[in-house]
């Protein structure tokens, strides 16, 4: 069974701290992703890496960044936190063949 | 890149109807549409995908069609229960690898 967890369910930040996310899947899976989910939205794609250090950019980078030191783990960083970053987000690891996201539980992150 | 459109926004049905949700997209080289859906305070769960190979595929009372030449493809869900209340997200992709373009979501009330 495919389990993707994420370092915190809840956050609280103050505007211009560092706020690192973190997100680790256990099935060796070579692609995953970083939304954001915010209500009439939908999912929007931050970032995705496709290997370890390689990351790709999606729709909405601005004012975050990735790290992907390890095939596991996938790190979102927001390097000044703004109040319009306040959201959920969700981040995902796809499955080869099937092409199956399986998705963490989310962080709800709220910048004041 | 990719957009898609999903309609309605919100659906409410009584209990034992069927209910209807369509998606568009835009780009003809997407191949892989999958649809998740999202109970309430949970992550989003894959519930049926379609490939662009096959124009329709069920799964006890739920079935995706897919119409390549209008570029939409809709989830049918027959014999709504209470638990079917959830948002539902569709998507598309270009195929593995590539990152998943979501719609907006659809929040559909199932009414005892």
């Amino acid at each position: 069974d495919v389990k993707v967890t994420q370092s915190s369910r809840y956050l609280v930040k103050r505007t211009g701290e560092k706020v690192f996310l973190e997100c680790v899947q256990d099935m060796d899976h070579e692609n995953m992703f970083w939304y954001r989910q915010d209500p009439g939205l939908g999912l929007r794609l931050i970032y995705f890496s496709y290997d370890v250090k390689m990351k790709e950019k999606g729709d909405i980078p601005e004012g975050y960044s990735v790290s992907r030191e390890k095939k596991e783990r996938f790190s979102l960083i927001l390097e000044s936190a703004s109040t319009n970053q306040t959201s959920m987000y969700l981040c995902a690891s796809l499955d080869f063949p099937t092409d199956t996201q399986y998705f963490g539980p989310g962080t709800r992150l709220t910048v004041l | 890149g990719e957009n898609v459109e999903q309609h309605p926004s919100t659906l409410s049905v009584q209990e034992g109807d069927s209910a209807v949700i369509k998606c568009t997209y835009s780009d003809s080289a997407s191949n892989y549409f999958p649809w998740y859906k999202q109970e309430l305070g949970k992550r989003p769960q894959l519930i049926i995908d379609i490939r662009s190979n096959v124009g329709e595929k069920k799964d006890q009372r739920i079935a995706v069609t897919l119409n390549k030449t209008a570029k939409h493809f809709s989830l049918h869900i027959t014999e709504t229960q209470p638990e079917d209340s959830a948002v539902y997200f569709c998507a598309a992709s270009i195929g593995t690898g590539n990152q998943f373009y979501f719609g907006t979501g659809t929040s559909l009330t199932v009414i005892p």
